[in-house]
C-alpha cells in the first residue's frame, strides 16, 4: 500500500532563516506531487506540483521554491523566511490527473517568529 | 485563478440533526470536483470525486450531488454523530485536470 510522509512535524525558525520540508510517498512510481499551505483562518492553497523528476509548477509567487530530485521525492524550500510564511504545509500526490483522489501528508506546522 | 466558495463557513448542529452544505464554483469547463474531510490534527481525507453532472455519491451517512451546469454541489451529513466534526472542503479540477483549488471549508461542529 501506499504512504506519504511529512517531516518534520512541527518547526519554529526565525524570520530570515532558511527552511527545507520534505515529503515522500512510498509504494508507487511516478506520482504526481502538491504542496499546499494553510494560513491561518484560510482555505488550502496550491503552493507548487510535479509531474515528474525536476518538473515543478509554480501556482503562486513567493518566497518558496520547490525541487523533486527523485520520483518519490518533493522538498519544499526557502532562503529567508518570512512571518507571512507561518502555516500549515501539506504534501499530496496522485497516481495521475486529477479525477482521482488525492492523498494527503500528515503535514508540517511551520511558526515563524 | 478558480473561484471556489463553501457556506457557511462554520456550522454547528445537535448530535442526530441532519445537515447540508454548499460548494460554488464556476460553471465553465467542468473537469472534476472534490469533497474532503480534514480533522483537526490530521490529514484531509477524501469522500468523494464527482465528475458528470448529476452525479450523486454516497458513503455511510454522507452524500453528496454535482449540478455542473449551475456550478454547485452539495454535501449533506444524515443524522449527525459528534464523530462527523471537521472541515469539509471542496474542490475543484482545473479544465487540464492537473490542479485543484480548494474552497475555504465548512467547520462542522456536532454537539453531543
Amino acid at each position: 500500500s501506499q504512504t506519504i510522509h511529512q517531516w518534520p512535524a512541527t518547526l519554529v525558525q526565525p524570520v530570515g532563516s532558511p527552511l527545507s520540508l520534505e515529503c515522500t510517498v512510498e509504494g508507487t512510481s511516478n506520482p504526481n506531487l502538491y504542496w499546499y499551505r494553510q494560513a491561518a483562518g484560510r482555505g488550502l492553497q496550491l503552493l507548487f506540483y510535479s509531474v515528474g523528476i525536476g518538473q515543478i509548477s509554480s501556482e503562486v509567487p513567493q518566497n518558496l521554491s520547490a525541487s523533486r530530485p527523485q520520483d518519490r521525492q518533493f522538498i519544499l524550500s526557502s532562503k529567508k523566511l518570512l512571518l507571512s510564511d507561518s502555516g500549515f504545509y501539506l504534501c499530496a500526490w496522485t497516481p495521475g490527473l486529477v479525477t482521482y483522489e488525492q492523498y494527503f501528508g500528515p503535514g508540517t506546522r511551520l511558526t515563524v517568529t | 485563478i478558480l473561484n471556489v466558495e463553501q457556506s457557511p463557513q462554520s456550522l454547528h448542529v445537535q448530535e442526530g440533526d441532519s445537515t447540508n452544505f454548499t460548494c460554488s464554483f464556476p460553471s465553465s469547463n467542468f473537469y472534476a470536483l472534490h469533497w474532503y474531510r480534514w480533522e483537526t490534527a490530521k490529514s484531509p481525507e477524501a469522500l468523494f470525486v464527482m465528475t458528470l453532472n448529476g452525479d450523486e455519491k454516497k458513503k455511510g451517512r454522507i452524500s453528496a450531488t454535482l449540478n455542473t451546469k449551475e456550478g454547485y454541489s452539495y454535501l449533506y451529513i444524515k443524522g449527525s454523530q459528534p464523530e462527523d466534526s471537521a472541515t469539509y472542503l471542496c474542490a475543484l479540477a482545473n479544465n487540464a485536470g492537473n490542479m485543484l483549488t480548494f474552497g475555504g471549508g465548512t467547520r462542522l461542529m456536532v454537539k453531543p
